[in-house]
């Protein structure tokens, strides 16, 4: 596609509940990143991936939060048992590897009632 | 760890200048960004610069890098009403193969008609 793709665009989800967001990077970009926006905060990292892999977990705030990319393109990033914390916007970004440039798409708005 | 401070809010008016501050603390930044997002929208890369620069012009951007001071500044001449937005200082350092991102906390840019 020409842009970095993320669904749903918005999504509300019951407290407890299991969640699941979508990150189509654009074609040939191997690397993908997620991250989360708080209102009014700018964008924290949450993991890193290179191709398959899971490069860099280390922003990932607990083990309800998960996220898999199985054959290098399309990532989802998964959230277990949602708390009303876990609201925000999540962002997905890709790259061309060792590039500095990164595209951002438009983000997941999750709230969690 | 990596801080990057911005002030909240900057109003100007249409014709005029906009110049948008941005400290940061990491000696190790390699690349410095300003992104722009609009209201629920995702984060447009606007123009970057290499850690080892001083200056980059791009159309009516000017981006100003201190080293020596940590300090960023996103200079917009001639503000239209199409560049209200939040706008997004970050910094990357190299981590375990890959630039790690960190953003500030945006500067929300008010251009009055």
């Amino acid at each position: 596609g020409a842009g970095v793709s993320q669904t749903p665009s918005n999504k509300v989800t019951e407290k407890g509940k299991y969640v699941e967001l979508r990150c189509d990077p654009i074609s040939g970009h191997t690397a993908l990143y997620w991250y989360r926006q708080s209102l009014g905060q700018g964008p924290e990292f949450l993991i890193y991936f290179q191709g398959t892999g899971a490069a860099d977990d280390s922003g990932l705030p607990n083990d309800r939060f998960f996220a898999v990319r199985p054959e290098g393109s399309v990532s989802t990033l998964k959230i277990q048992r949602t708390e009303r914390g876990d609201s925000a916007v999540y962002l997905c970004a890709s790259s061309m590897t060792g590039r500095a440039e990164a595209f951002f798409g438009q983000g997941t708005r999750l709230t969690v009632v | 760890g990596e801080d990057v401070e911005q002030s909240l809010f900057l109003s100007v008016r249409e014709g005029d200048s906009s110049v948008i501050n941005c400290t940061y603390t990491d000696s190790s930044s390699t690349y410095l960004y300003w992104y722009k997002q609009e209201p629920g929208a995702g984060l447009q890369l606007l123009t970057y610069i290499f850690s080892n620069m001083d200056m980059k012009q791009d159309q009516r951007l000017t981006v100003l890098l201190n080293k020596k001071d940590k300090h960023l500044s996103l200079r917009i001449a001639d503000t239209q009403t199409g560049d209200s937005a939040i706008y997004f200082c970050a910094e990357s350092r190299p981590s375990g193969g890959y630039q790690k991102v960190t953003f500030g906390t945006g500067t929300k840019l008010q251009v009055i008609p």
